[in-house]
């Protein structure tokens, strides 16, 4: 069974404060590892498809790095503001797999004014 | 262009009545994924076309749960004799090809089910 976990559950900080999240998974039989960011009543929405270990990417005021040696992949969000409140899932994609992606339970960010 | 589109938006339904649930992707993605999200869980894999190849249903939870996919395009999951544990959102999302960098997969917004 591929286990995808992510780590805080929720997070709540204040407007301007930088913030991370950890999404650990499978370090064998890596092909690709999504982040997507879920807005209430909305549809998730990518915002990175990372591939290769060592890779960075940025987004505006987020970026992620991954690690696929040790199966682990970090979300960083510089200067939050409220907009920025949304859950943040990480997916993984074992090779040979086709596009199934296996999910995350989600860290929530609540930014606050 | 538009996006993945879902129907219903909102089915409330009676234990035991079939439910279908329509996904119109993205034109020209080749593949094709359904996902739900019961309540407290993360977002579980259901089953996913690509192209002309065999879906992989590995994902369905029952053989009351099945889905097509016609003329590579719209897809159907229909749902046979629901279940109260059934409930859930379930996501539609497509994409260019499955896999690889630059295959992200583009979300519906879903349709929430409700089985009574």
């Amino acid at each position: 069974i591929l286990n995808v976990e992510q780590s805080p559950q929720s997070l709540h900080v204040q407007e301007g404060d930088s913030t991370n999240f950890t999404c650990s998974f499978p370090s064998s039989n890596f092909y690709a590892l999504h982040w997507y960011r879920w807005e209430t009543a909305k549809s998730p929405e990518a915002l990175f498809v990372m591939t290769l270990n060592g890779d960075e990417k940025k987004k505006g005021r987020i970026s992620a790095t991954l690690n696929t040696k040790e199966g682990y992949s970090y979300l960083y969000i510089k200067g939050s503001q409220p907009e920025d409140s949304a859950t943040y899932l990480c997916a993984f994609m074992a090779y040979n797999q086709g596009g199934k992606l296996i999910f995350g339970q989600g860290t929530e960010l609540s930014v606050k004014p | 262009g538009a996006g993945v589109s879902q129907s219903p938006s909102n089915k409330v339904t009676e234990k035991g009545k079939d439910v279908e649930l329509r996904c119109d992707p993205i034109s020209g993605h080749t593949a094709l994924y359904w996902y739900r999200q019961s309540l407290g869980q993360g977002l579980e894999f259901l089953i996913y076309f690509q192209g002309n190849s065999a879906p992989d249903k590995s994902g369905l939870p029952s053989d009351r749960f099945s889905a097509e996919r016609t003329g590579g395009s719209v897809s159907t999951l229909t749902i046979q004799r629901t279940q109260q544990e059934d409930s859930a959102v379930y996501l539609c999302a497509s994409s260019f090809l499955s896999g690889g960098e630059n295959n992200e997969q583009f979300f519906g917004p879903g349709t929430r089910l409700t089985v009574l």
